[in-house]
């Protein structure tokens, strides 16, 4: 079965700090790769997501994401975050074109203005 | 409405009582999950329809939780006799399309948080 390892719970960090969240998963076939945000009283949206090719990808509000096959990851990235960024992101991971998502635990980001 | 509805947004029940957590998707999605995320933790997958059929319910942890879409539109996750281990919040999501992994995935509701007493 497969499973998203999440290792940072809680990341608190001031406005315009770099952000890296680890994504581990444990699958050795074809999977495809997501992270998704939740706002404060908000529902789960897509931030970006993986399929093939390019393993940088580019997500929307300046996030990306690497996939790096060999160390079974897909890290989020931002270079300078914003008050607004202050969220829980989880990371899913999606096994050979089924349609179900596996989520992590989830890493709550505040950013303090 | 534009987004996926579910209802009630709260939910507090007695151990041992009925609960039927109900969710409207966009109109038109042919695709419904339902997840279960309890404190601390990740979405977890319960169970998936295309239309009315349920194609995999994989993912529910008893015979006491039951979903149904008989219409193809609406649907109701019912858990009979809960359990205080029932207590998260039900998340719903839909999609457009039959296989929402090559879209933009799935358009989540804000789930209804159950409270088993």
């Amino acid at each position: 079965a497969q499973s998203v390892s999440q290792h940072n719970h809680h990341v608190i960090l001031s406005e315009a700090a770099s952000l890296e969240l680890g994504c581990n998963y444990s699958y050795g076939g074809t999977v495809n790769l997501f992270w998704y945000v939740q706002y404060p009283g908000q529902h789960l949206q897509l931030l970006l997501k993986y399929f093939s090719g390019d393993p940088l990808v580019k997500g929307i509000k300046g996030f990306e994401a690497e996939f790096i096959k060999s160390k079974f990851s897909f890290n989020l990235r931002k270079p300078s975050v914003q008050w607004s960024d202050t969220a829980e992101y989880f990371c899913a991971v999606n096994a050979e074109y089924g349609n179900k998502l596996v989520f992590g635990a989830g890493t709550i980001l505040r950013v303090k203005s | 409405g534009a987004g996926v509805s579910q209802s009630p947004r709260y939910k507090v029940a007695k151990r041992g009582q009925d609960v039927a957590l109900r969710c409207d998707p966009i109109s038109g999605h042919v695709s419904l999950f339902w997840y279960q995320q309890a404190l601390g933790q990740g979405p977890e997958f319960l169970t998936y329809f295309q239309n009315e059929a349920q194609l995999d319910k994989s993912g529910l942890p008893s015979d006491r939780f039951f979903a149904e879409r008989p219409e193809g539109s609406v649907s109701t996750l019912k858990i009979q006799r809960t359990q205080q281990e029932d207590s998260a919040v039900y998340l719903c999501a839909s999609s457009l399309v039959l296989r929402p992994i090559f879209s933009d995935g799935y358009t989540f509701g804000s789930g209804t948080r159950l409270t088993v007493v």
